[in-house]
């Protein structure tokens, strides 16, 4: 079973870093692309960054280029993403999800995870 | 950037009747090397992550009833529940995996009238 599990979510100030991970089982995890996806509270989707399978290809929105680092590490199955400079508009529960396609690369979005709130404020 | 353009915003459908979601990219999600629509539908339901439902615009996942349906091409897409049931209740997202960054609508709320 397939099996995504976000942490590292939690209150911090404007201006602050946090990191969040996601730990994947049930599928070979380094064969596939991964996302994060956001959700600010009661707002819609909104896609943040995607890494392919072996970690050397990544993209941003531009909401969040120059301050997020999205990362990988395929020996833990464990997703990455490092957040600085946060703003108050990055509140948002933060979703790891993985592509659909073993090493398509397309953002076909077949598993969620639960999702880790982060809330930016002072 | 593609900007995703969903309608209505919301809508009310009894139990057992059609419910018809839109979606309109700004630009062509139409793909002239592969003739594939990159245009995928999610439904999230409340406390919930995204579930997949439809890629490539009318692919339906496995898994997903046969009483959803894509359609469309180009910059004009449907999401169609043919019978709608209690649990389809739901917010319901397109998003274009055309071109990066990966936009999606602003979703559509489904309820029961």
């Amino acid at each position: 079973e397939v099996q995504l599990l976000e942490s590292g979510g939690n209150l911090v100030q404007p201006g602050g870093s946090l990191r969040l991970s996601c730990t994947a089982s049930g599928f070979t995890f380094s064969n596939y692309a991964m996302s994060w996806v956001r959700q600010a509270p009661g707002k819609g989707l909104e896609w943040v960054s995607i890494i392919y399978s072996a970690g050397r290809s990544t993209y941003y929105a531009d909401s969040v280029k120059g301050r997020f680092t999205i990362s990988r590490d395929n020996s833990k199955n464990t997703l990455y993403l490092q957040m600085n400079n946060l703003r108050a508009e990055d509140t948002a529960v933060y979703y790891c999800a993985k592509d659909r396609g073993e090493g398509s690369g397309w953002p076909i979005f077949d598993y969620w995870g639960q999702g880790t709130l982060v809330t930016v404020s002072s | 950037d593609i900007v995703m353009t969903q309608s209505p915003d919301s809508l009310a459908v009894s139990l057992g009747e059609r419910a018809t979601i839109n979606c309109k990219s700004s630009r062509s999600v139409l793909s002239s090397s592969d003739n594939k629509n990159y245009l995928v539908w999610y439904q999230q339901k409340p406390g919930q992550p995204p579930n997949l439902l439809i890629y490539w615009a009318s692919t339906r996942e496995s898994g997903v009833p046969d009483r959803y349906s894509g359609s469309g091409s180009g910059t004009d897409f449907t999401l169609t529940i043919s019978s709608l049931q209690a649990e389809d209740v739901a917010v319901y997202y397109c998003q274009q995996y055309y071109s990066i960054p990966y936009t999606f609508g602003q979703g559509t709320k489904l309820e029961i009238k």
